[in-house]
């Protein structure tokens, strides 16, 4: 119930390609979705959020899609950068338990 | 505006001794949450704590405690160290509660290796 399952674990894509990470949730007092974004040796930042009641979000190129009767949601990354290489996490919470869960990741390496 | 300070970076302790990590949120924050990071399991969730209150705990065993103060500073204490505590402990400050949508930002973390 309180699982948050991300997918691929690792993503190659050339310079200028989409990168897309997938994530499914089962608790569907799930309300914010967050993504974080990881360099090696800093904390994660927060990159971009939704909430359900709107099935896509667009931040420059980055693009969060919502599905809500499938409770799954993805990052796209348009014109992926070698600078976009990063461990990227999706996460969730709700006001019933308002604990942030997070996926485990997705090491995302962008070839120059 | 300074970000949120964890101390120390980097830690080495032996099996069975204690260590206590320090977290300084952001000046005004009033939440702060502390996540273990390994690179299998990911970010797992630890403790949150709210105007000195602990608002949610993790499955974690009682050997991982916290607290926080009054001007909002939280420590994390781990006892008798297990060799798979060895990880990097992040904590997040928000302004209020993370889980109700509001931003929260991470500090570096710590990274403990238990020897």
């Amino acid at each position: 119930q309180q699982q948050v399952k991300q997918s691929p674990q690792s993503l190659i894509v050339q310079k200028g390609g989409i990168s897309i990470i997938n994530c499914a949730y089962e608790n569907t007092a799930f309300d914010y979705f967050p993504w974080y974004q990881q360099f090696p040796g800093k904390g994660p930042a927060l990159l971009i959020a939704i909430r359900p009641d709107v099935s896509e979000k667009k931040e420059g190129r980055f693009t969060i899609s919502f599905n809500k009767s499938a409770k799954q949601f993805s990052l796209h990354i348009m014109d992926s950068q070698p600078g976009d290489s990063a461990t990227y996490f999706c996460a969730a919470s709700g006001l019933e338990d308002d604990k942030i869960i997070f996926g485990k990741g997705t090491r995302l390496h962008i070839l120059p | 505006k300074a970000g949120v300070t964890q101390t120390p970076r980097y830690l080495i302790k032996t099996r069975g001794q204690q260590v206590t990590l320090s977290c300084s949120p952001i000046s005004g924050h009033r939440s702060v949450s502390w996540y273990q990071q390994t690179p299998g399991q990911g970010l797992q969730f630890l403790f949150e704590y709210f105007s000195e209150t602990q608002r949610n705990k993790g499955n974690f065993p009682g050997r991982f405690s916290g607290r926080q103060f009054s001007n909002s500073r939280s420590e994390m204490n781990v006892s008798t160290l297990e060799l798979g505590d060895s990880a990097l402990y992040l904590c997040a400050s928000s302004l209020v509660i993370w889980g109700e949508g509001t931003e929260a930002f991470f500090g570096q973390g710590t990274r403990l290796t238990v020897v």
